[in-house]
């Protein structure tokens, strides 16, 4: 179990510029959550996929963000003309399971900061 | 919609002293429960979960949890507390048929002066 890995850690962009960040979940696990944490705040969901298909969005996933998991392993998080509300802790969760009850292992989540 | 309240936002300890963090939560049916700790940088490390049964859980690092139905509450305890313990605590529920997303509280802050 190497655990979840996010690439990466820290991404510093200028407004207006396009980024991308990455999570390998541990691989057995099906199911890959995307979170968004702001200072003094829990984290709130995004998104899910199960395999290859996101099965939710929440509506703080405006257009500018995109989400894929093209073979069910690893996803990507892109976030297209970014603002600078966009600064915050993007952190990546798995799972392993069909229920609703197993535990969500995160990574160390990517700070994107936006000058 | 279900919801966590963390009343807390920051408490303080002397190493050695009892612990317990306050969790108040809104759903409907039985919830599936959560407490999560953060450290500075880092992502979120599971301590205990609660499904169903007993309604006292015992998790990693000396920590257990209660959940009260009747309180809606699911407060973390720890009986004497490390300096190593000092870090961010959230409390989280997941629905049924939800996918298991985790709804997060705002999260306490825990200080331990040696």
């Amino acid at each position: 179990d190497t655990g979840v890995s996010q690439d990466p850690r820290h991404k510093i962009t200028k407004r207006g510029q396009n980024v991308t960040f990455r999570c390998d979940p541990i691989s057995e696990h099906n199911r890959l959550y995307w979170y968004r944490q702001t200072l003094g705040q829990g984290p709130e969901f995004l998104t899910y996929f199960q395999n290859e298909a996101q099965l939710e969005k929440s509506r703080l996933l405006s257009d500018r963000f995109s989400a894929e998991r093209p073979k069910g392993s690893f996803s990507t998080l892109e976030i297209q003309r970014t603002e600078q509300g966009d600064s915050a802790m993007y952190l990546c969760a798995s799972s392993l399971g069909q229920g609703d009850n197993s535990p969500l292992h995160f990574g160390n989540g990517t700070r994107l900061t936006v000058t | 919609a279900q919801s966590v309240t963390q009343p807390d936002i920051h408490i303080t300890v002397s190493e050695g002293a009892s612990l317990e963090l306050r969790c108040n939560y809104s759903y409907g049916a039985t919830p599936y429960l959560f407490w999560y700790v953060q450290s500075p940088g880092q992502g979120l490390q599971l301590l205990l979960k609660y499904f169903s049964g007993d309604t006292l859980v015992q998790g990693i690092k000396g920590f257990e949890a209660e959940f009260k139905r009747s309180q809606s509450s699911f407060n973390l305890r720890k009986p004497s507390v490390h300096w190593s313990d000092a870090a961010e605590y959230f409390c989280a529920v997941a629905t049924t048929g939800g996918g298991n997303k985790l709804t997060f509280g705002t999260g306490t802050q825990l200080k331990v002066e040696l």
